[in-house]
């Protein structure tokens, strides 16, 4: 099956600055990437599709590109609602596979 | 507006089955397929497998293929995950969720704990 590896692990920001988070896959997804973010306590909520396509009402401030098998979710000017844990998903290749996730904190 | 709503909380014994449901609203159930995602508590998420609404196909990830069993209830707009041989690591919050991948709409999730 696909690995997707997320780094870092943590990411420590402070509100108005911005944030990349990153995404590897072990081998060619195509542009079959998502990333979710996952307030505490909450179901995920799609961000990104198609590696760089944002969902319906995902601010602008979010967004997503590739290089090959690499993928980037960058944030910027980061508020207080952003501050969740986000994940990357393949769906190219069952089974579909998420990365470890990336928790982006204060 | 589409509406996924999971049954409630359960708490079942090693060895034991437990079936849960999504009931959904707001558009043509049969036009999507419902997919299910696991997350433990305090890990990742972990796709489980999907189910087409309108003729009931599955695609189920091999971990689980031998252990879950999706269906669906047109006439309640209705899905179902049936995990048997429950494990103490299957505790997990389980969420449905709508099609197409990369699913935009998702249930609040169910609660299973498996607790001897």
């Amino acid at each position: 099956e696909i690995v997707l590896t997320q780094s870092p692990a943590t990411l420590s920001v402070s509100p108005g600055e911005s944030a990349t988070l990153s995404c590897r896959a072990s081998q060619s997804v195509s542009d079959s990437l998502a990333w979710y973010q996952q307030r505490r306590g909450q179901s995920p909520r799609l961000l990104i599709y198609g590696a760089s396509s944002r969902s319906t009402g995902v601010p602008a401030r979010f967004t997503g590109s590739r290089s090959g098998t690499e993928f980037t979710l960058n944030i910027s000017r980061l508020q207080s609602e952003d501050f969740a844990i986000y994940y990357c998903l393949q769906h190219n290749t069952r089974p579909w596979t998420f990365g470890q996730g990336t928790k982006v904190e204060i | 507006q589409v509406q996924l709503v999971q049954s409630g909380d359960e708490v079942r014994k090693p060895g034991a089955s437990v079936k849960v449901s999504c009931e959904a609203s707001g558009y043509t159930f049969t036009s999507y397929g419902i997919t299910w995602i696991r997350q433990a508590p305090g890990q990742g998420l972990e796709w489980i497998g999907w189910i087409t609404a309108y003729n009931g196909n599955t695609n189920i990830a091999p971990k689980f293929q031998d252990r879950v069993t999706m269906t669906t209830d047109a006439s309640t707009s209705t899905a179902y995950m049936e995990m048997r041989s429950l494990r103490h690591d299957d505790t997990a919050v389980y969420y449905c969720a709508r099609g197409p991948v990369p699913w935009p709409f998702w249930g609040r999730g169910t609660m299973v704990t498996v607790s001897s």
